[in-house]
């Protein structure tokens, strides 16, 4: 079955740098596009980046924009998420989710990891 | 960006009561909404797409309507596994927004 398996959380300073990993199985990962999508602590959800099939293509929530890299390696069925200059704010579950849809990105997100604490505090 | 909102925001509910939930979009996205249901401490799960197609897997009692800014999601018979946090979510427009939640919960 598909699974998608969240890594690389932790706790961290402000300004710095971190990075997430999520390794994915039960499914051709190059034909599925991917997401992030955080979840602060008792707070709803919020989609982060998205990075096309290929790779070719990303887009980022504006308040990640220039800060986060999303990137992925088909060939270790591995998506990441490069977190520079953290902030406070950033701190969250961060989930890495497929789009369901072949070959396009359509904004869905199924299924979902589990999902990786980030804490972002002095 | 598209802002969504929920009412209510909680609810108290008995097993076996019909359960609705609205969610509205500040502006048209046609039928490009979804739903997802989020436990405690789990990630949250897939259940409609396109307002009103239930995700393969979920139970019928599950169901979804409405189109351009309404929406309204509906369980028929409110079941124990069903106490979650219901978000609904366009994806007319990027960013992909979700509504705030909404929090069902045992009466």
């Amino acid at each position: 079955q598909v699974q998608l398996v969240e890594s690389g959380g932790g706790v961290v300073q402000p300004g710095t740098s971190l990075r997430l990993s999520c390794a994915a199985s039960g499914f051709t990962f190059s034909d599925f596009g991917m997401h992030w999508v955080r979840q602060a602590p008792g707070k709803g959800l919020e989609w982060v980046a998205v990075i096309w099939y290929d790779g070719r293509n990303t887009d980022y929530a504006d308040s990640v924009k220039g800060r986060f890299t999303i990137s992925r390696d088909n060939s270790k069925n591995t998506l990441f998420l490069q977190m520079n200059s953290l902030r406070v704010e950033d701190t969250a579950v961060y989930y890495c989710a497929r789009d369901p849809s072949y070959n396009i990105i359509r904004g869905w997100f199924a299924p979902w990891g589990q999902g990786t604490l980030v804490t972002v505090s002095s | 960006d598209i802002q969504m909102t929920q009412s209510p925001s909680s609810l108290s509910a008995s097993v076996g009561d019909r359960v609705t939930i609205t969610c509205q979009a500040s502006q048209d996205i046609s039928n490009h909404l979804n739903w997802y249901q989020q436990k405690p401490g789990k990630a949250p799960k897939f259940l409609i797409y396109d307002a009103s197609n239930l995700e393969t897997g979920v139970p019928s009692r599950f169901s979804g309507s409405g189109s351009g800014t309404d929406f309204t999601f509906t369980i028929s018979s409110l079941q124990p596994e069903d106490f979650a946090t219901y978000y609904c979510q366009q994806y007319d427009n990027l960013p992909q927004t979700f509504g705030p939640g909404t929090k069902v919960d045992i009466k």
